[in-house]
């Protein structure tokens, strides 16, 4: 079972900031918070992942709390190709590392 | 990063009857799954498929449904067995790059449908 629990669809103005909660109250020490997202009609694709510190890519930003039991993905300037259904997912590095998805939230980015 | 194809992308099958999905990476990876989404759902993992040995289905998922061969480290195929309208989904491909075990690759998926 997903480990995580996420809204089910939240709604974004294109060009503003678009923050994806997360609630994750039963992380092990081991295990690392991934983001993953799918656009319709394609297979996911990795986007950020963490473990405490915070972090930043090309594509968005990731925040997590002291006690890692939530975290907020940032996509800092959303547009329209950002709608997606966005999958955050706890995952140990190590081990059999496959990726257990929940259900997700669909984030509409509207002009 | 490893770039997948999967064959077919898409297929209308009859019930009753068997299709053979291929998977096909253009890189050796560590560890390859496949993976079922149902129409408006999340994706379900099926199983890992293990180079040389037999896969590891997950709770829920059978050998005899869906047979899974991995003969190397860039090809896996995935058969869905004696399909009935309920198998109509799309199955993805992923995989974990040798020397990048951070992160997953995904196919773009095959989108079965049975009649």
């Amino acid at each position: 079972d997903a480990k995580t629990t996420q809204p089910t669809s939240m709604d974004c103005a294109e060009g503003r900031a678009a923050n994806l909660p997360c609630n994750h109250s039963t992380i092990s020490g081991n295990e690392y918070v991934y983001w993953y997202r799918q656009i319709h009609s394609q297979g996911p694709q990795y986007i950020i992942h963490g473990l405490k510190n915070n972090e930043t890519n090309e594509m968005a930003s990731l925040i997590i709390t002291e006690d890692r039991k939530s975290s907020t993905l940032i996509l800092p300037h959303a547009t329209l190709r950002d709608t997606a259904v966005y999958y955050c997912i706890v995952r140990p590095l190590g081990g059999a590392q496959k990726l257990v998805f929940g259900q997700g939230t669909r984030l509409t980015i509207n002009p | 990063s490893a770039v997948i194809s999967q064959k077919p992308s898409r297929d209308i099958c009859q019930r009753g009857t068997s299709l053979t999905i291929q998977c096909q990476v253009d890189s050796q990876v560590t560890m390859m799954f496949w993976y079922r989404q149902q129409p408006g759902q999340s994706l379900t993992l099926i199983a890992t498929a293990n180079q040389g040995s037999e896969a590891t289905y997950e709770s829920g998922f059978v050998i005899d449904k869906f047979p899974i061969s991995r003969p190397n480290l860039t090809f896996s195929t995935l058969t869905v067995s004696n399909m009935s309208p309920e198998d109509s989904s799309i199955y993805l491909c992923s995989v974990i790059a040798r020397g990048k075990n951070t992160e997953a690759f995904f196919g773009q998926g095959t989108r079965l449908t049975v009649v």
